[in-house]
């Protein structure tokens, strides 16, 4: 089993479109979580922190499931600049290694 | 004042040579990374340092020596080079990983191997 798995899509959503992606980890121990996003042929960025109680930034909600090793990302209102790849991210061993999913890729289209 | 920046951004050569790549934070973070992104997209942790201190090495070839002369400096030095080794290389820092710190990343570095 890999250690972060996403659904790899690509989701195809017109604009104003809500979608949520989902993510799974398998270490227990794990601390942190984080969305990141990439853009072709740019570095990841950081999206969200995931914190247990959940958290909101603007169109974009997180929630963290630790019972169930679960993380979700869910857009609102989707915009055209949301089309990239997000990446699911869980800091495991003390926090040294920072584990990426493998993206899961969304096309939004006018 | 980029924040984490590496160098070369492209890098062309043939199998078998040895080169380098550079990594310099100027956020005062006491943890850098090297992550792998092959072409399938997959970025993969190759190695993290710690106040200079190698904390993980994930079973990446011997060809692969990462070097911190400070803690605001990473080098990736690649002997022997294969084609499997064509990939984007990151270069990432961050503040405090127990602590929730996010990984700032620096714009990669192009290894074309042929």
């Amino acid at each position: 089993r890999k250690e972060v798995e996403q659904d790899p899509g690509p989701f195809n959503v017109p604009e104003g479109a809500t979608v949520a992606f989902n993510c799974t980890y398998s270490n227990s121990a794990s601390q942190s979580f984080f969305w990141y996003r990439q853009d072709c042929r740019k570095e990841p960025k950081l999206l969200m922190s995931v914190y247990s109680s959940g958290n909101e930034d603007g169109r974009f909600t997180a929630q963290l499931n630790r019972a169930s090793q679960y993380i979700s990302l869910l857009i609102r209102d989707s915009k055209l600049s949301d089309s990239a790849t997000y990446l699911c991210v869980v800091n495991g061993d003390g926090g040294f290694k920072t584990i990426f999913g493998a993206g899961t890729r969304l096309f939004v289209k006018a | 004042d980029t924040a984490v920046s590496q160098t070369p951004k492209y890098l062309v050569t043939q199998m078998g040579n040895d080169k380098s790549i550079k990594c310099e934070q100027n956020l005062g973070h006491d943890t850098m990374y090297w992550y792998k992104q092959d072409s399938k997209k997959f970025l993969k942790i190759m190695f993290s340092y710690n106040n200079k201190e190698l904390i993980i090495n994930e079973t990446v070839p011997n060809r692969f020596s990462p070097k911190s002369p400070d803690k605001a400096h990473l080098n990736l030095h690649i002997n022997s080079l294969e084609l499997g080794d064509s990939a984007v290389y990151f270069c990432a820092s961050s503040q405090d990983p127990l602590t929730n710190s996010p990984l700032h990343f620096g714009n990669g570095t192009r290894l074309t191997v042929t």
